[in-house]
């Protein structure tokens, strides 16, 4: 069945750059997303990348898609205090409504 | 108006008590959702609307019953909710089923 996963945590240092992974399994997937969750607030999205992309740099943000390996990354630049949240990568299984979400990576920032 | 809005923000309620949770967005989307949150896990999706007619719903128990009474509103009615209901509920809507989704705030709803 389809699957996503990344690792449950993440810290570094302020200014230093962060990089959160994430595997899936649905290789019909055309778009893939990266959703941030801060403390008691709802999802916000990010960024998200089209299946036949390679790479999508949008300021702080580059995600990296590698289709044959079915991986995907995030990298945030220069890492900011206010970057520390949860952020889910996610699938559109069967590129339909159903978003399929790995199990957020926590992300913390020490200034 | 880009923003997906929920209310209410908090909402206590017994297991007998009925209550609707309510989502508006005002971007002309035609696909709207709700999920489920627990603390520090991914969103479940429950329930998926598209133009209007529910499209998806993934084997939700019938105490919770959503509603589409038009393009920019969406309602889940709850009742005789069990304690394991407690979570964040929340809504989302798209351009269309498949579109990138954007999310509500969410209603974190406590049963007693």
């Amino acid at each position: 069945g389809e699957d996503v996963e990344q690792s449950l945590f993440l810290s570094v240092r302020e200014g230093d750059s962060s990089v959160i992974n994430c595997t899936y399994t649905d290789s019909s997937s055309t778009y893939l997303y990266w959703y941030k969750q801060e403390p008691g607030a709802g999802l916000q999205l990010l960024t998200y990348i089209f299946s036949n992309m390679d790479m999508k740099q949008d300021q702080r943000l580059t995600v990296l898609l590698n289709k044959k390996d079915k991986h995907l990354s995030l990298r945030i630049a220069d890492t900011q205090t206010g970057d520390s949240a949860i952020y889910f990568c996610a699938e559109a299984y069967n590129q339909g409504g159903k978003l399929i979400f790995g199990q957020g990576t926590e992300l913390s920032v020490k200034p | 108006d880009t923003e997906v809005t929920q209310t209410p923000k908090h909402l206590v309620m017994g297991m007998t008590n009925k209550k609707s949770l309510k989502c508006e967005q005002h971007m002309g989307h035609r696909a709207m959702y709700w999920y489920k949150q627990k603390a520090k896990k991914p969103p479940e999706l429950m329930f998926v609307y598209s133009y209007e007619k529910l499209s998806i719903n993934e084997s939700v128990p019938s105490r919770f019953s959503p509603e589409c009474p038009n393009s920019s509103l969406l309602n889940l009615h709850l009742h005789a909710l069990q304690p394991e209901d407690s979570a964040l509920y929340l809504c989302a809507s798209s351009r269309g089923e498949g579109n990138e989704q954007f999310f509500g705030p969410g209603t974190r709803l406590t049963v007693l």
